[in-house]
């Protein structure tokens, strides 16, 4: 199978301007879940979707949101970028209603806000 | 709520000599622990899991982990450093029913000398 894939791998992007993020889930995972990490504050969970649903949410301003489609595809928008946003933002998917518990992580975007 | 702390943020050792991460969870319910590996500008690759099963649990390239309710740990260990263990190790808490929100420590980086 393939793994889960995220693109772009690469952004820069000015104060102010939004974003939008993708993630492509393992097949047959149906849930996804996004985190952001960065030097200071290290890993962060952001939200969770599952069968377009968001389930859970981290503790992070509302200009973070994302939507989830029906083949289980992701993205996550940052509306009015501040420099402090930048991080590597990563994707996982999972499938716990087939017991699979553990998450698989892209290889995430690196989003530069100058 | 559950938290995880990792005790020491960077560790040093010999190749060939025995690496040890530590990893201390708290949860309030029964736990699921996991370890993921990070390269330099990659995701998060799953090391091993823990979801109730057996208390020690072997995983990719030697490494295993021991789950010790007493002591709320979850140590990863490898008999013999190689050169290519050099990267950030991170273990995560969930627990069951919420599995798409992983809660995780700061990060040990692993230094392996020659």
């Amino acid at each position: 199978k393939a793994g889960v894939t995220q693109t772009p791998r690469y952004l820069i992007k000015t104060r102010g301007q939004q974003v939008t993020l993708s993630c492509s889930p393992i097949s047959g995972h149906r849930s996804v879940s996004w985190y952001q990490q960065t030097p200071g504050q290290g890993l962060q969970f952001l939200f969770e979707y599952f069968s377009e649903t968001q389930r859970n949410k981290g503790n992070f301003p509302g200009r973070f949101s994302g939507r989830q489609f029906s083949n289980s595809r992701s993205e996550m928008n940052v509306s009015t970028l501040e420099l402090g946003d930048s991080a590597l933002y990563l994707c996982a998917s999972s499938d716990p209603g087939q017991g699979t518990y553990e998450q698989y992580f892209g290889p995430g975007t690196r989003l530069t806000v100058t | 709520a559950q938290s995880v702390t990792q005790l020491g943020s960077h560790v040093s050792v010999s190749e060939g000599a025995l690496v040890l991460l530590r990893c201390n969870y708290s949860s309030s319910v029964p736990p699921y622990l996991f370890w993921y590996v990070q390269y330099p500008n990659q995701g998060l690759q799953l090391l091993l899991k823990y979801t109730s099963a057996a208390t020690l649990v072997k995983g990719i390239n030697g490494f295993e982990a021991e789950f010790k309710k007493s002591e709320t740990s979850f140590h990863l260990t490898k008999p013999s450093a190689h050169m290519s263990d050099a990267a950030e190790y991170f273990c995560a808490v969930t627990i069951s029913g919420n599995t798409g929100k992983l809660i995780f420590g700061q990060g040990t980086t692993l230094q392996v000398k020659p």
